[in-house]
């Protein structure tokens, strides 16, 4: 079936460090990739999105590249901040199993020290 | 706009009760997605309906249901209810139309706690 592997948490960085998390996936057929985040007390919000391979989704100074031949949509930031402190949430859709249904990667959490 | 809107915030509930949980999509948004959230399996699809019909389901026991009613809110029910129902659950919606539409905006959830 289809899953999310993220990379491992807790992740903690300073103020204005590079970024990296990773995300892979497993999907039988062409997926829609996600990454949301949530902040404590609160629901996910939709922080980028990409439906097609090669295609660069972009937000609040976040990025991630789908990438096909490595399964791969590993979401980064030139310079975090400590507001950028949350959890983060790679997720797929695939139109097979119904382009409804969010499958979810295990979430990383993420600490910005000033 | 306003968002997606659940209710209640917080509910405590017995074991053996049953519960509903209510949520109001985006006006406009015809789909709505429900999701469990616990700390031991994660966030994990419960069912979506749009237009009044349940398209996708995910894999729990019955005592899971939901509606969705004309005006595009949906109710959730647990029946019969266990301590590992506990969770915060999550109420998604979005247009539905296409591929493109996906990108589910979320409510803040309501947290259930089974005792």
């Amino acid at each position: 079936g289809n899953s999310v592997t993220q990379m491992e948490g807790p992740v903690t960085l300073s103020e204005e460090a590079f970024l990296t998390i990773n995300c892979t996936y497993t999907a039988t057929g062409y997926p829609s990739l996600f990454w949301y985040v949530q902040y404590p007390g609160e629901g996910l919000q939709l922080l980028l999105k990409a439906t097609k391979a090669d295609d660069k989704g972009s937000n609040k100074g976040f990025e991630a590249t789908y990438r096909k031949e490595t399964t791969s949509f590993h979401l980064e930031k030139g310079s975090v901040q400590v507001s950028d402190s949350a959890v983060y949430f790679c997720a797929l859709s695939d139109p097979i199993q119904g382009a409804q249904k969010l499958v979810f990667g295990q979430g990383t959490r993420l600490t910005i020290n000033p | 706009k306003a968002g997606v809107t659940q209710t209640p915030r917080y509910l405590i509930k017995t074991r053996g009760q049953q519960v509903t949980l209510s949520c109001s999509p985006i006006s406009g948004h015809r789909s709505v997605s429900w999701y469990q959230q616990t700390p031991g399996q994660g966030l994990q699809f419960l069912f979506e309906y749009f237009s009044e019909t349940q398209r996708n389901k995910g894999n729990f026991p019955g005592r899971f249901s939901g509606r969705q009613f004309s005006n595009s809110r949906s109710e959730m029910n647990v029946s019969t209810l266990e301590l590992g129902d506990s969770a915060l659950y999550l109420c998604a919606s979005s247009l539905g139309r296409t591929r493109e539409d996906y990108g589910y905006t979320f409510g803040s959830g309501t947290r259930l706690t089974v005792v």
